[in-house]
């Protein structure tokens, strides 16, 4: 099931310098979409979402911009901090589907100081 | 901040044997949800229950899976005869509405021996 794609498995950055993570999606009926962290052997926390009604929702240092057209959605950290490292997932979901979320494979997020 | 917890955090178990993993969601919510992580894999989607009933399933969710809710408060699901590849990470998620976000337990690694 490909249907959410993040296509970097890794991203180094520089403490204070900006993360952007990646995501396509194949599926047009996908309406909302959200951006999970998950640290090893813990459950994945809830960072940002964004309905396809916009493209652009901000909190804090995190902004997630959605590209309806190209399928495209990414995540901005700004600045990255240490505590950032971690591996990130999209999701998707459409309305009809009983809240079925469809993750990506993940993105691992390394900060340096 | 209400959180959806699970136990065990660990299951060891022989292939063939019944598990029952559990899940507490956060108290105001309605919709539940499982999904599981292979080592190295994907989130997967498995069910999502609301009202006392499935509203969706995925390909995986087969006969040897079931979920119920015995209570007010915990939400369960049930693997009849495990197999080694039923080796994974079970999150249980709930949400308020099931177009709402969805919040993660820490998981039960399960290990089919």
């Amino acid at each position: 099931d490909q249907q959410v794609k993040q296509n970097s498995p890794s991203l180094s950055v520089q403490e204070g310098r900006i993360s952007i993570l990646n995501c396509d999606y194949t599926n047009s009926m996908f309406d909302y979409f959200l951006w999970y962290k998950k640290y090893p052997a813990e459950g994945p926390t809830f960072l940002i979402s964004i309905s396809s009604i916009k493209d652009k929702n901000e909190d804090g240092r995190f902004t997630v911009f959605l590209n309806k057209s190209a399928k495209h959605l990414s995540l901005h950290i700004v600045p990255s901090q240490p505590g950032d490292s971690a591996v990130y997932f999209c999701a998707a979901s459409a309305n009809n589907q009983g809240g079925k979320l469809i993750f990506g494979q993940g993105t691992e997020l390394s900060v340096k100081p | 901040e209400p959180e959806v917890t699970q136990t065990p955090s660990h299951q060891v178990t022989q292939m063939g044997q019944e598990v029952i993993l559990r899940c507490v969601p956060i108290s105001n919510h309605l919709y539940f949800y499982w999904y599981r992580q292979i080592l190295g894999q994907k989130v997967e989607f498995l069910v999502s229950f609301y009202n006392n009933e499935i509203s969706e399933k995925s390909e995986i969710f087969d006969d040897q899976f079931s979920v119920e809710r015995p209570d007010g408060s915990n939400f369960t699901l049930k693997i009849r005869s495990t197999k080694l590849e039923d080796s994974a990470m079970y999150f249980c998620a709930s949400s308020r509405l099931g177009t709402d976000t969805q919040y993660f337990g820490p998981g039960t690694r399960l290990t089919v021996l």
